[in-house]
């Protein structure tokens, strides 16, 4: 089985732009999470979505959202972006009550 | 609020030795899951090991073996015979079985070198 892709890998953007970032979780994995993972604040949660709905939330500013399709496929939006925004985000699923499996990253920059 | 501690920011072990990874946690919950991440330098987050907490045997995968002490909240990690691929960052995570509550809490991270 493939494992979980995320698009693109590599972004850079500046201050005040918006930008999006795709998953594709492993196949029959209908449960996606994503994290941003920072020198700073380390390991964060910002949501979970199953079965196109959100089902957890972390706390993270209204500037952060995300949705899921209807193949479980979900993208994670930033709006209005900061330098503090620069991050890796890390996109992982799993099937219920199993272990999250987690894709290679999309590192972005703020300039 | 869970909550994870990694109190070894780094560690240093030498080719074929043993070497053990700390993590504790706080937690009101009965029921949870207990992780032992891996993150190299190539930044893939990969699984090392998973533990139940119902589950009073430690796990253990090949090399990979923890000390669960579910009273003491502790979750140790203990890497036998470490090559030079073990070289990574190290992260314990908790998951709640509760609800909806599948996100995963992490620690800050245990990075471990592995000197030839």
């Amino acid at each position: 089985k493939a494992g979980v892709t995320q698009t693109p890998r590599y972004l850079i953007k500046t201050r005040g732009q918006q930008v999006t970032l795709s998953c594709s979780p492993i196949s029959g994995h209908r449960s996606v999470s994503w994290y941003q993972q920072t020198p700073g604040q380390g390991l964060q949660f910002l949501f979970e979505y199953f079965s196109e709905t959100q089902r957890n939330k972390g706390n993270f500013p209204g500037r952060f959202s995300g949705r899921q399709f209807s193949n479980s496929r979900s993208e994670m939006n930033v709006s209005t972006l900061e330098l503090g925004d620069s991050a890796l985000y890390l996109c992982a699923s799993r099937l219920p009550l199993e272990t999250q499996y987690f894709g290679p990253g999309t590192r972005l920059l703020v300039l | 609020a869970q909550t994870v501690t990694q109190s070894q920011p780094e560690m240093s072990v030498q080719e074929a030795e043993t070497v053990t990874l700390s993590c504790t946690y706080d937690t009101s919950e009965s029921d949870y899951y207990l992780f032992w991440y891996k993150q190299p330098p190539s930044r893939q987050m990969i699984l090392v090991i998973r533990q139940e907490a119902y589950k009073q045997q430690n796990a253990t995968e090949n090399r990979f073996s923890v000390n669960f002490q579910k009273a003491a909240k502790s979750f140790s990690l203990k890497i036998s015979d470490s090559q030079l691929g073990d070289a990574a960052m190290y992260f314990c995570a908790y998951r709640s079985m509760e609800g909806s509550q599948g996100n995963l809490i992490f620690g800050k991270g245990t990075k471990l070198s592995v000197k030839p």
